[in-house]
């Protein structure tokens, strides 16, 4: 397997603008979470979903931010209008059904830059 | 509130020393913690992790120790090398409740080992 793979790597957009971050996770993998990183709170968690159904989004900062996972290979993280205070690097992340015991795999992350 | 707490931003280490880096957490519920190490422009990746009947987990240069009455956790890295130099996440499971699966991260730690 390839990994989890994010895209786009790099996301430059200017404010008020659209942006979609993308998300394969790996296959078989029944988790899938995403992350933001940023230098004041470090790498916490916006939403995560069990089975394609969200089960926890009390992280998404606000309104503007909405995800999706249609099926169990693609997932997106939108943000609409973004703002510059948007901009961080944010990670797509899967682990297996059986969660206990096991690690979440990272993708290489999508670095947005919102100017 | 923080429920893992990595309190130190950075540490410095001079190579071939022991590196020691720490975390606190707040819930007794924890049942498995994970350490990720993660280079610049690269996703988190997997280090060593240790369940919590256990006080102790080994991996070659890589130790981690738990002691669940202080609710502390600490990763040994001895002797440490200049390939070590990234940040390191402390994260825990959480198995209760609905929010099985999820895995919450500390800020992180920035460690540099100086040749």
């Amino acid at each position: 397997d390839a990994g989890v793979i994010q895209s786009p790597r790099h996301e430059v957009t200017e404010m008020g603008q659209e942006v979609t971050l993308r998300c394969k996770p790996i296959s078989g993998h029944d988790y899938l979470f995403w992350y933001r990183q940023t230098m004041m709170r470090g790498l916490e968690l916006l939403i995560y979903f069990n089975n394609n159904v969200p089960i926890d989004d009390s992280g998404m900062p606000e309104d503007r931010f909405s995800a999706k996972m249609p099926n169990a290979s693609f997932s997106t993280l939108k943000i609409q209008p973004s703002e510059p205070r948007d901009s961080a690097v944010y990670f797509c992340a899967s682990r297996p059904r059986e969660s206990w015991g096991t690690e979440a795999f990272f993708g290489q992350g999508t670095r947005l830059t919102v100017v | 509130d923080q429920q893992v707490k990595q309190n130190s931003p950075s540490l410095s280490v001079q190579e071939g020393r022991i590196s020691i880096l720490n975390c606190d957490y707040t819930n007794s519920m924890f049942d498995y913690f994970l350490w990720y190490k993660k280079y610049p422009a690269e996703g988190p990746t997997f280090l060593i992790s240790i369940s919590s009947i256990k006080d102790k987990n080994e991996d070659g240069r890589f130790t981690v120790f738990l002691n669940k009455s202080a609710k502390h956790l600490s990763l040994h890295i001895v002797p440490s090398q200049p390939g070590d130099s990234a940040v390191y996440f402390c994260a825990a499971n959480v198995n209760y409740g609905g929010s099985q699966g999820n895995l919450i991260f500390g800020k992180g730690t920035k460690l540099s080992v100086k040749p």
